[in-house]
């Protein structure tokens, strides 16, 4: 069965900061990693989908990639603002599973 | 208008009671679940369904039942509610294909 981890859970960080959040998963045939965003007591936004042939994927600010050798996903912010401030989980399919596997997620302060 | 909306988005409700959560989408995708947010615990997977004759148990189904009315609507009822089922629900989606997947709002739900 499919892991994923994020690390660290919580991270405060000044305005302007580049930054990189991580998520680990044990099956290498993994199918698709999925970002998300969570503002408190809000729905999940999806950034980026990776797809297993792809190695990164690109939406304005934020860059994902994808290792599979090493099983480890890595969500790039740059240019960080108080408005990316928010819970930033990750979601990866295993590739015997139509079901994704959510981390617990990393919870970014971005201050002024 | 939103894709996946979630009614009612707050509901408190005494224990024993019946309860029903409702989610509908306008994606046009084939599958839908049900997850629960607990602080600490991460989103846990209640239900899911591929198309509309097909119903899936999750990882934490006890207590829980679903029904899929149409290719868009997918219910969650809990039948007598309990305290330790207060937590946040999301409704998701997704297609067959991608399998990006799409969340709801949410429910907020309170069981006293």
């Amino acid at each position: 069965k499919q892991e994923v981890t994020q690390i660290p859970a919580a991270l405060s960080v000044p305005e302007g900061e580049n930054l990189v959040l991580n998520c680990s998963f044990t099956d290498s045939a993994i199918y698709n990693l999925q970002w998300f965003r969570q503002d408190p007591g809000k729905g999940l936004t999806s950034l980026l989908l990776i797809q297993s042939s792809q190695r990164e994927q690109t939406s304005g600010r934020l860059n994902a990639s994808l290792d599979k050798s090493s099983g480890r996903s890595t969500l790039y912010i740059a240019a960080s603002q108080p408005g990316d401030s928010a819970t930033y989980l990750c979601a990866g399919r295993g590739g015997g599973s139509y079901i994704p596997t959510f981390g617990r997620g990393t919870s970014l302060i971005v201050h002024p | 208008d939103a894709d996946v909306t979630q009614t009612p988005r707050n509901r408190i409700t005494k224990t024993g009671k019946r309860i029903m959560l409702e989610c509908s989408q306008t994606k046009g995708h084939d599958r839908m679940y049900w997850y629960r947010q607990d602080p600490g615990l991460g989103l846990r997977l209640i239900y899911y369904s591929f198309d509309v004759k097909d119903i899936n148990k999750g990882e934490i189904s006890d207590g829980y039942s679903v029904s899929r009315q149409a290719q868009a609507k997918f219910s969650l009822s809990l039948e007598s509610a309990i305290p330790n089922q207060t937590a946040l629900y999301f409704c998701a989606t997704s297609d067959y294909s991608e399998s990006e997947q799409y969340f709801g709002p949410g429910t907020r739900l309170t069981v006293t």
